[in-house]
């Protein structure tokens, strides 16, 4: 079964207003957890680090006062889409890894669509 | 920098034709490598993965070597179905750190019956 889950799994909004994404671990406790973007017929680009208890690592380019990403417990990451424009639109994916290992597990992701 | 090059798509093929999907890598030092795969309306998946040279990762009748002296990784499928139709990402890492995975660009595979 999933062992990462997101929500919602989509939403639509309109331009200006601040969308939350929440990426739930399932199974494990994850004190690091990342978020992907997805653009159509494109490869996942990695935005930012999630880290439990402390500030996340954002990738160069992304903005981190408009995506800004909260890991309040082992269990929860949430990013939030500040006044969100049309070109936010995409398909936003959270993973996490299993303690020491590689391999990442990924939530269904969230495809946000703003008007 | 660290890169990941996969061949372009969309891969058509007729069911039980025989797959192959180039995956060329770039990086500083030695990354384990992966291949992830998209159904569609789903999230990734892990498929298989290699950790060191000369390592074959296998899984549902998928195969893929890690080969250093190429930097390569493709994924075979001696046999392909309908329900392998998905875009396919290769993907690598390092160890340690934050386990960053860079991925390819993704090849869509449409197999028909």
């Amino acid at each position: 079964g999933a062992v990462v889950s997101q929500h919602p799994s989509w939403v639509i909004c309109k331009s200006g207003t601040s969308v939350k994404i929440e990426c739930r671990s399932l199974d494990f406790q994850a004190t690091t957890m990342f978020w992907y973007r997805q653009f159509p017929k494109q490869s996942l680009m990695l935005m930012a680090t999630s880290n439990e208890g402390s500030k996340a690592t954002y990738e160069q380019g992304v903005e981190k006062d408009k995506f800004l990403i909260n890991h309040a417990s082992l269990t929860l990451s949430t990013l939030t889409v500040t006044s969100a424009h049309p070109e936010d639109s995409s398909f936003y994916i959270c993973s996490r890894t299993s303690g020491g290992l590689e391999t990442q597990y990924f939530g269904p992701g969230t495809r946000l669509l703003v008007l | 920098g660290n890169s990941v090059t996969q061949m372009e798509g969309p891969v058509t093929l007729s069911e039980e034709a025989f797959l192959t999907i180039n995956c060329t890598y770039t990086a500083t030092g030695y990354p384990s490598l992966f291949w992830y795969v998209q159904y569609p309306g789903e999230g990734l998946q892990l498929l298989l993965k290699a950790t060191k040279a000369d390592d074959k990762g296998s899984n549902k009748g998928f195969e893929a070597t890690y080969r250093k002296e190429t930097t390569s990784f493709h994924l075979e499928k001696g046999s392909v179905q309908v329900s392998d139709s998905a875009v396919y990402f290769c993907a690598l890492t390092f160890s340690g750190g934050y386990n960053k995975l860079i991925f390819g660009a993704g090849t869509r595979l449409a197999v028909h019956p």
